[in-house]
C-alpha cells in the first residue's frame, strides 16, 4: 500500500527566509505532484515531476524528485506573505488499477512579516 | 484548457434530504472522474473512481448506497449524497482525467456541503 508522508505539517516562516518541505513515499512511483490550496478553495497545480532527478522552478518555489530515495522536496526561497497556503504532495499509485493519486497530509505554511 | 467545473459551489440542506453535485469537464473528454472528500484542515481522501458508462469503484469504508455516483457521459459525473446527515458536511472535490492522459488529473473548484 502506497503511503505518502509530508513534513513538517505546520511551518511558520518569516518573510525573506528559506525553507524546505519534504515528501516521502513508500513504494515505487515516478510521478509526483505538488499542489497549493488556499482556504476554502480547491487545488492549484504547481509542479509535476516525472523522472528521477527532475527539478522544476516557478518563482520562489523549486521542486525536485529523487525516485531512488522516494523523496521529493519543495524549496521556498525568500518567502513572501503571498506564499501562505497549504501545500500538498501527491504520488501516482501504480498499484491502483485506476491510476489514483495518494495525497500527503499537507503542510500549512504561514509567512509572517 | 483542461477546465473542470462543479455545481453547486455551496449547498446547505436539511438532514434527511438528498443533494446532487455535478462535475463537468468543459473542454476535454474525461474517461475517468474521481471524487474526493476533504474535512477541515485535513487532506483529500479519495471516495470513488468512476469510468464513463460503468459502475463506480468505491474506496474501502465509503458507503456506495449513500454516495451515489453516476458517470453518464464523457463530460459529466454526478455525486448524490442520499439522506444527508450533519456528519456528511464536508468539502467535496472532483477531478477528471482525459482519455490520453493516464495520470494527469484536473481538479474542480469544490463544493462545500453543509447539512443542518
Amino acid at each position: 500500500e502506497l503511503k505518502v508522508e509530508q513534513n513538517p505539517l505546520f511551518l511558520s516562516m518569516q518573510e525573506g527566509k528559506n525553507y524546505t518541505i519534504y515528501c516521502n513515499y513508500s513504494t515505487t512511483s515516478d510521478r509526483l505532484y505538488w499542489y497549493r490550496q488556499d482556504p476554502g478553495k480547491s487545488l492549484e497545480s504547481l509542479f509535476v515531476l516525472l523522472s528521477n532527478g527532475a527539478v522544476k522552478q516557478e518563482g520562489r518555489l523549486m521542486a525536485s524528485l529523487d525516485t531512488k530515495a522516494r523523496l521529493s522536496t519543495l524549496h521556498i526561497t525568500a518567502a513572501v506573505h503571498d506564499l501562505s497556503a497549504t501545500y500538498f504532495c501527491a504520488v501516482a499509485d501504480y498499484g491502483g488499477s485506476q491510476g489514483n493519486l495518494i495525497f500527503g497530509k499537507g503542510t500549512k505554511l504561514s509567512v509572517k512579516p | 484548457g483542461a477546465v473542470v467545473s462543479q455545481h453547486p459551489s455551496r449547498v446547505i440542506c436539511k438532514s434527511g434530504t438528498s443533494v446532487k453535485i455535478e462535475c463537468r469537464s468543459l473542454d476535454f473528454q474525461a474517461t475517468t472522474m474521481f471524487w474526493y472528500r476533504q474535512f477541515p484542515k485535513k487532506s483529500l481522501m479519495l471516495m470513488a473512481t468512476s469510468n464513463e458508462g460503468s459502475k463506480a469503484t468505491y474506496e474501502q469504508g465509503v458507503e456506495k448506497d449513500k454516495f451515489l455516483i453516476n458517470h453518464a457521459s464523457l463530460t459529466l459525473s454526478t455525486l448524490t449524497v442520499t439522506s444527508a446527515h450533519p456528519e456528511d458536511s464536508s468539502f467535496y472535490i472532483c477531478s477528471a482525467r482525459a482519455r490520453d492522459s493516464y495520470y494527469e488529473q484536473y481538479f474542480g473548484p469544490g463544493t462545500r456541503l453543509t447539512v443542518t
